[in-house]
């Protein structure tokens, strides 16, 4: 049984540039949400997606965007990086609203 | 104020003892509260969750929840080397919402 992957693994973009990071959520799962994790912080809810709307969104600019497709996997968009976006981009997935399991997330550098 | 504030770390505790890590939070209306694990240059890992005031056990893990205190620990017994990892509470609001604290590193010393 998969668990919840994520693509690249690690990404290297300048500032003003967009990037597309990739979730498949595991098995059975509906829900995907996204999180930013900087360095030696806990990660932090960008937003949700089900049923490819979404859901609930954290304290991100418009900067950061999200998709849900219908096989329930899911892409995040940052237009306009800037210096500080650069962190762990974390994707977990859920059944319900209770236990979300993480992804081995993207590295995500800018330079 | 933080929505989930951990212990300030680091905790460094000798092999075979308890470990035991606290966390607060601040939205009331937080439902469901989990402890994951999560190891250098590596993802979280859940551990167990609750949501029932009282204790839950897992193996070698307590989790705590004392809902009007607003208070929620866990309890890592025989510790070991291969515990040593950045513990992370987070809780989770009736809007979805799943709020992290900063987590509190554990070194078990051999």
């Amino acid at each position: 049984d998969a668990g919840v992957t994520q693509s690249p693994t690690h990404l290297i973009k300048t500032r003003g540039q967009q990037v597309t990071l990739r979730c498949s959520p595991k098995s059975g799962h509906d829900t995907v949400s996204w999180y930013q994790q900087a360095l030696g912080q806990g990660p932090q809810f960008i937003f949700q997606y089900y049923e490819e709307e979404e859901r609930q969104r954290g304290n991100f600019p418009d900067r950061f965007s999200g998709h849900q497709f219908p096989n329930y996997s899911s892409e995040l968009n940052v237009n306009a990086l800037l210096l500080g976006d650069s962190a762990l981009y974390l994707c977990a997935s859920t059944y319900g609203v209770v236990e979300q399991y993480f992804g081995p997330g993207t590295r995500l550098t800018v330079t | 104020q933080k929505e989930v504030e951990q212990n300030s770390g680091p905790l460094s505790v000798p092999e075979g003892a308890i470990a035991s890590l606290n966390c607060t939070y601040s939205d009331r209306g937080s439902q469901s509260f989990f402890w994951y694990r999560q190891y250098s240059g590596k993802s979280p890992e859940l551990i167990m969750f609750i949501y029932s005031n009282g204790d839950k056990e897992d193996g070698r893990f307590t989790a705590q929840l004392n809902k009007a205190s607003q208070y929620v620990s866990l309890l890592i017994r025989d510790s070991q080397p291969s515990d040593s990892a950045t513990y992370l509470c987070a809780a989770l609001s009736n809007d979805y919402k799943l709020s992290f604290g900063a987590g509190t590193t554990v070194t078990v010393r051999a």
